[in-house]
């Protein structure tokens, strides 16, 4: 069963912290890879995507990603309490059309 | 901004009766997805739709489960005979193309609730 492990937390910051969100994938093939917002009671929303290892970056957000150890991460700059969401790490299965999502990580920022 | 709509938004159905689900993804998205989320859990996919058959389906898209596009632009999933723990809010997606498949364009949901 090929999975995506996070922690549920919550993690919470103060205000204007960097917030830093992690994630492991079981399925070594996997070649891309992504976050997803989910505010409560509403569809996930697209943030981040990575298809290469290292960092890649977008206004306050940053993404690695570590094939070697299966390892995404997602670190939030300047947090704001609008961040304040579930955050889903999702993986594309190697060869196919299936992306599939961890149980997320809720954040809350504080002001 | 393109966006993914979903119809209905809530429906509720006695257990062992039929529902069907709409979506109308982005034009010009190639790929269309069902997933599924139960209260307090992680977004589950369901199905993969591409060039007008299924491409990929999860165990949980069993004999009970069907999808279709009947025309150029709906996307529709169908539960035979809908049982208490199919309850979810079910999720219709769309992405562009091949190398992002994994991109992600959701619909607000429907939210299903089996008595």
């Amino acid at each position: 069963q090929k999975e995506v492990e996070q922690n549920s937390g919550p993690l919470s910051v103060p205000e204007g912290a960097i917030a830093s969100l992690n994630c492991t994938y079981s399925d070594r093939g996997s070649q891309s890879f992504f976050w997803y917002r989910q505010y409560s009671g509403k569809s996930p929303e697209l943030i981040m995507f990575i298809y290469s290892n290292g960092d890649k970056e977008d206004g306050r957000f940053t993404a690695q990603l570590n094939k070697a150890s299966q390892y995404v991460s997602l670190l939030i700059r300047d947090s704001q309490p609008s961040d304040s969401a579930t955050y889903l790490c999702a993986v594309n299965l190697s060869g196919g059309f299936k992306t599939i999502f961890g149980a997320g990580t809720r954040l809350f920022v504080k002001a | 901004e393109p966006e993914v709509t979903q119809t209905p938004s809530h429906q509720v159905t006695q257990m062992g009766q039929e529902v069907i689900l709409r979506c109308v993804p982005i034009s010009n998205h190639l790929y269309f997805y069902w997933y599924r989320q139960i209260l307090g859990q992680k977004v589950e996919f369901l199905v993969s739709f591409y060039n007008n058959e299924i491409s990929e389906k999860s165990e949980i898209f069993d004999d009970q489960f069907s999808v279709e596009r009947p025309d150029g632009s709906n996307f529709t999933l169908k539960i035979r005979s809908t049982k208490l723990e199919d309850s979810a809010m079910y999720f219709c997606a769309s992405s562009r193309g091949a190398r992002g498949t994994g991109e992600l364009f959701f619909g607000e949901g429907s939210r299903l609730t089996v008595l």
